[in-house]
């Protein structure tokens, strides 16, 4: 089955700098790849997502790349705010899959100090 | 509003005492699943299920029960909870199963 990795586990960053974190799988069918970013005491939430015909995406502050040889995907954060500060997960999907429609990381908590 | 609801948000029981946690969307979504969180495990599937009727286990199914028979509810029962479900339970529901999924608020279960 699938396995994602996720690295770091905790980082920290001074406000207006930028954040990368790491996530890596391991079954090279996966074709969709999710980030959620949790604040403290709250539910997930989908922030950015892509899918495995596109190399990078961007939203404003956030973007997110695939490397599907290397089987590694990345979130970028810039201009980081203390807002920024939460628990971010990555996850990995294929389709047609739906016992592991969503394969999570062990999450990465970023904190953005003022 | 689009959402997903989970009740109850806290409840704590004791050992071997049935309890049901309940969840219903209201997006008309096909897949719904139900993760536990646990300090640095991230989010473990539990349960999914793809449509009515159709369930299936995921990666920590052992000592949990559910049940699809309406679209929008997906209950996650527990018949003997021990104290090692103790945990933070999600459900998220998703219109494929392969796209972003939306979560619950979140239920904080303790067993004593």
């Amino acid at each position: 089955g699938e396995n994602v990795e996720q690295h770091p586990s905790t980082l920290s960053v001074q406000e207006g700098d930028s954040a990368v974190i790491k996530c890596t799988y391991s079954d090279s069918a996966s074709n969709y790849f999710p980030w959620y970013k949790q604040e403290l005491g709250k539910r997930p939430q989908l922030i950015i997502d892509i899918r495995s015909n596109v190399g990078e995406k961007k939203d404003q502050r956030i973007a997110v790349t695939l490397n599907k040889t290397a089987k590694h995907f990345s979130l970028h954060i810039t201009e980081t705010q203390p807002e920024d500060s939460a628990v971010y997960f990555c996850a990995a999907s294929k389709r047609g899959t739906g016992r592991r429609a969503l394969t999570f990381g062990s999450g990465t908590r970023l904190q953005v100090q003022p | 509003e689009a959402q997903v609801t989970q009740n109850p948000r806290y409840l704590i029981t004791v050992t071997g005492k049935k309890l049901t946690v309940t969840c219903s969307q209201n997006m008309n979504h096909e897949y719904m699943s139900w993760y536990r969180q646990d300090p640095g495990l991230g989010l473990r599937q539990i349960y999914y299920s793809m449509n009515v009727e159709v369930t299936d286990k995921g990666d920590v199914p052992e000592g949990y029960k559910v049940s699809r028979k309406e679209k929008r509810n997906f209950p996650l029962i527990l018949e003997s909870p021990s104290p090692n479900q103790t945990s933070l339970y999600f459900c998220a529901s998703s219109l494929r199963g392969v796209d972003g999924y939306t979560f619950g608020s979140g239920t904080r279960l303790t067993v004593v």
